[in-house]
């Protein structure tokens, strides 16, 4: 089983919708959490970063935190076509292990 | 101000060739990354370099893969013997240093090398 674990999808909303992406995760000394995005054919780009348990919100982006249910979500708010690629939820421990951990990534498309 | 650049973009070569992907981190970051994606996964740790010494390199298959940052800057990541099973697309990361705020440990990823062992 691996440690972060993602639904692949993919997901297909219309646009305008809300989009809710999550990860569930194994290992409890993850301490920080981010939400990359990958378009096609291009590297990762951050979108979220978050400590510990809690919300955070950034323009149409929530990302939240349970830690007591290992458990992450990003939220969408009035999707655009633009927002189409691939979301790819990452975490890391708070040791010296400074590598993240990625969930195997969810591919949307937004409808136009 | 410039991004991770990875070179070449693609790369094909046959079973048993030796390959060299190169990553230029972002001017000033101390700290740089190599993931391996392959295709419909997220990125997999291979290595991490914190100055010039490997910090960490429990991610490395095996020893047909190294890697190296003479200078603290540029670093290459070298694959022995290719094997099919080596295609993938190889990423590069860097961070203003490793660890303390998400302001410093923030990894900024390149856009990748697109490598076909046939």
């Amino acid at each position: 089983q691996k440690e972060v674990e993602q639904d692949p999808g993919p997901l297909s909303v219309p646009e305008g919708a809300i989009v809710s992406l999550n990860c569930t995760y194994s290992n409890s000394a993850f301490q920080y959490f981010m939400w990359y995005r990958q378009y096609s054919r291009k590297g990762p780009e951050l979108l979220m970063y978050t400590y510990s348990s809690g919300n955070k919100e950034d323009g149409r982006f929530t990302a939240q935190v349970d830690k007591s249910s290992k458990y992450i979500s990003l939220f969408i708010r009035d999707s655009q076509p633009s927002d189409s690629a691939t979301y790819l939820c990452a975490m890391r421990t708070s040791g010296s292990a400074r590598q993240l951990t990625f969930g195997s990534g969810t591919q949307l498309t937004v409808l136009p | 101000g410039a991004g991770v650049s990875q070179t070449p973009s693609n790369k094909v070569t046959e079973k048993g060739k030796y390959v060299e992907l190169r990553c230029d981190p972002i001017s000033g970051h101390t700290a740089l990354y190599w993931y391996r994606q392959s295709l419909g996964q997220g990125p997999e740790f291979l290595i991490y370099f914190q100055g010039t010494g490997a910090a960490d390199d429990s991610g490395l298959p095996n020893d047909r893969f190294f890697a190296v940052r003479p200078e603290g800057s540029v670093s290459t990541l070298k694959i022995q013997r290719t094997e099919r099973g080596d295609s993938a697309v190889y990423l590069c990361a860097s961070s203003l240093r490793s660890g303390g705020s998400s302001h410093t440990d923030t990894q900024y990823f390149g856009p990748g090398t697109r490598l076909t062992v046939l």
